[in-house]
């Protein structure tokens, strides 16, 4: 099946610096990828809509300076947290639709993110 | 507006036995698609099966079947022989095309857990 490699899976940062986190589908072209926060024993949230070539779509509530979300080709998307701060200490996950597939979505292991 | 909902927090199957996996969803736009997720512990999440509003049969992957009633709005996930790798978190997702564009919700989760 579709397969998207997330990376990296595991980040440990100090308070007030930036981490990439970038998100490739394989064997397909994703026109849209998505960003998602997942907390503790909760369920997907969804962060934004990651367009190609065209700036992201973010998810009311969501600080777009913050999370900074690139789309600069077919098989790549990253997200950018600036001025990391231990609240943003998550585990974030980005998932990749295939057009080809029915739009289903496939997701990324994950990055667990730890900010000290 | 769209709204995923999970009632069963956990859940307990004793091994090679079926377990089904409660979902209702609601949405005003004829056209969308279910999906079911599986989250181990290691946080990938893991596409199941896919079924169309528009399908006339249930999806069936494998020993995954979704119980699809589209009047009573319930996409029931079905696993049978269940087996201890069946043991994570799953999630019941929808995407409605007019009104949620590719924008997939997600349920709350049940986490289910399998006997030997």
């Amino acid at each position: 099946g579709a397969v998207v490699s997330q990376h990296p899976s595991r980040v440990i940062c100090k308070s007030g610096t930036s981490v990439k986190i970038e998100c490739r589908s394989l064997d397909f072209q994703a026109t849209t990828m998505f960003w998602y926060r997942q907390f503790p024993k909760k369920s997907l949230m969804l962060m934004a809509t990651s367009n190609e070539g065209s700036k992201a779509t973010y998810e009311q509530g969501v600080e777009k300076d913050k999370f900074l979300i690139n789309h600069a080709s077919l098989t790549l998307s990253t997200l950018t947290v600036t001025s990391a701060h231990p609240e943003d200490s998550s585990f974030y996950i980005c998932s990749a639709r295939d057009p080809n597939a029915k739009n289903i979505q496939y997701f990324g292991a994950g990055t667990r993110l730890s900010v000290l | 507006a769209q709204k995923i909902t999970q009632t069963q927090p956990g859940m307990f199957v004793q091994e090679k036995e079926a377990v089904t996996l409660d979902c209702t969803y609601d949405t005003s736009d004829p056209s969308y698609g279910l999906f079911w997720y599986k989250q181990p512990s290691s946080g990938e999440m893991i596409f199941l099966i896919y079924q169309g509003s528009y399908d006339q049969q249930n999806a069936t992957e494998g020993r995954y079947s979704l119980n699809f009633q589209k009047a009573r709005k319930s996409a029931n996930l079905v696993i049978s022989a269940s087996q201890l790798g069946d043991s994570a978190m799953y999630f019941c997702a929808m995407r409605a095309i007019n009104t949620g564009g590719f924008k997939t919700i997600f349920g709350a989760g049940t986490r289910l857990f399998v006997k030997a």
